[in-house]
């Protein structure tokens, strides 16, 4: 069965702090997504990345990094943490770019920043 | 710009009543893809159906059913005789054929609740 696992559940970080998301799939996709959810405002596209070292900003990729080293992993990173950045944080992959791939999704890491 | 309306927030019903979740779409493209995703309490997301811009057949699968019309620009999505386990957060999404790297958008999602 194709997984995608994101490393914690939960979180907890103070303000200013550097925070990091990691996420594994284990379906040797080339895609893979970075998505923020809060309500009213569905699934918001923070970053993403087609390939090993390459990347591209989503709608709101401020205060975002990311990095892939290597095609199974593909981390977010909050630089400085903020209060604004308390969220539902869920990752997706996809086999390739091409038509009508749908993603497959993790759990979703709920941080929440104080 | 592609965009996706689901103007239900939220929706609630009791147990074996029917439900549509709406959903209306913006795109220029001529090829793109619909999907329905539900997002039950354990927070990750459940992928349902995909279905493409050039077929405009009607789908049914089981207690779920969902009508396409480009004419509207309408993807929704009916669950008949509903029951407690279908309570979750819905949402419909877009992808473009020619978008990079397949980007998928989402509606901001429907919560559905269904009352015993």
């Amino acid at each position: 069965d194709v997984k995608v696992t994101q490393s914690s559940r939960y979180l907890v970080k103070r303000t200013g702090e550097k925070v990091f998301l990691e996420c594994v799939q284990d379906m040797d996709h080339e895609n893979m997504f970075w998505y923020r959810q809060d309500p009213g405002l569905g699934l918001r596209l923070i970053y993403f990345s087609y390939d090993v070292k390459m990347k591209e900003k989503g709608d709101i990729p401020e205060g975002y990094s990311v990095s892939r080293e290597k095609k199974e992993r593909f981390s977010l990173i909050l630089e400085s943490a903020s209060t604004n950045q308390t969220s539902m944080y869920l990752c997706a992959s996809s086999i390739r770019t091409g038509v009508g791939y749908g993603y497959t999704f993790g759990s979703g890491t709920r941080l929440t920043v104080v | 710009a592609q965009k996706v309306t689901q103007a239900q927030t939220e929706i609630s019903v009791v147990e074996k009543e029917d439900v549509t979740l709406d959903c209306v779409y913006e795109t220029r493209d001529t090829t793109y893809y619909l999907f329905w995703y539900k997002q039950p309490p354990s927070g990750e997301l459940v992928f349902l159906i995909r279905r493409n811009s050039f077929d405009e057949q009607n789908e049914i699968s089981g207690r779920y059913s969902w009508n396409f019309q480009k004419s509207t620009s309408s993807f929704n999505f009916t669950i008949t005789a509903s029951q407690v386990v279908d309570s979750a957060v819905y949402f419909c999404a877009l992808s473009e054929a020619y978008s990079s790297a397949s980007k998928i958008i989402f509606g901001s999602g429907t919560r559905l609740s269904i009352r015993p």
